[in-house]
């Protein structure tokens, strides 16, 4: 595998379920995003760890829930989810520890996400 | 607060010709970042592009070309000679350069070449 993967592509739940997102990056990065793209409105900045501490938590709801055990790993666990949740959820890597530089992200290509 | 606006939301050219999307961004930091990225249908975004507020001259890489102005806080994205495979979204995003991980993206603009 190369870049950034992520599992599973497509996810259909119902509002009482849990579910998790997974997305690994081979690359050797530091810094994991997660972000989430609605139709019609700007990429949304979720969560963001910089070796493997949380450092931007961007007022995303309880429901939401992240968890980053190694630089490689990020997951994002979904539980009573509402309809306006379903979305494209991409996550994203990039090298750098403390942020404001000139690092591109490397996106994975996403977990279309829909909630019935 | 940081604001980035892409006006068009869609735009067609021709195969082989030259196009420019407009990206206007507003900022009080004095030290910040400008990326383009491409998103093709396939959902994943691939970094094209990227300018740093304090660099003197336009970035390019290959195809794409910055046009950055920084008076006019502006930042648009050319490129030449478009192929078929050129058509995405293509969504300009900002970061703060002092610090901080956050980065802010337009809505985007979807381009469509023609054959």
């Amino acid at each position: 595998e190369t870049g950034v993967t992520q599992t599973p592509r497509h996810l259909v739940m119902g509002m009482t379920n849990k579910k998790s997102l997974k997305c690994e990056q081979h690359l050797g990065h530091n810094a994991m995003y997660w972000y989430k793209q609605s139709a019609k409105k700007p990429l949304e900045l979720m969560f963001v760890y910089s070796l493997e501490e949380r450092v931007e938590n961007n007022s995303v709801p309880s429901r939401f829930s992240p968890e980053c055990p190694n630089s490689s790993h990020l997951f994002l666990h979904l539980h009573t989810l509402q309809p306006e949740d379903s979305a494209l959820y991409l996550c994203a890597s990039s090298q750098e520890v403390v942020g404001g530089g000139d690092n591109e992200q490397f996106f994975g290509p996403g977990t279309r996400l829909t909630v019935l | 607060a940081q604001k980035i606006t892409q006006t068009q939301p869609g735009m067609f050219v021709q195969e082989k010709e030259a196009v420019t999307l407009d990206c206007t961004y507003d900022t009080s930091d004095p030290s910040y970042g400008l990326f383009w990225y491409k998103q093709p249908s396939s959902g994943e975004m691939i970094f094209l592009i990227y300018q740093g507020s304090y660099d003197q001259q336009n970035a390019t890489e290959g195809r794409y070309s910055l046009n950055f102005q920084k008076a006019r806080k502006s930042a648009n994205l050319v490129i030449s000679a478009s192929q078929l495979g050129d058509s995405a979204m293509y969504f300009c995003a900002m970061r703060d350069g002092t610090g901080g991980f956050k980065t802010i993206f337009g809505a985007g603009t979807r381009l469509f070449v023609k054959a």
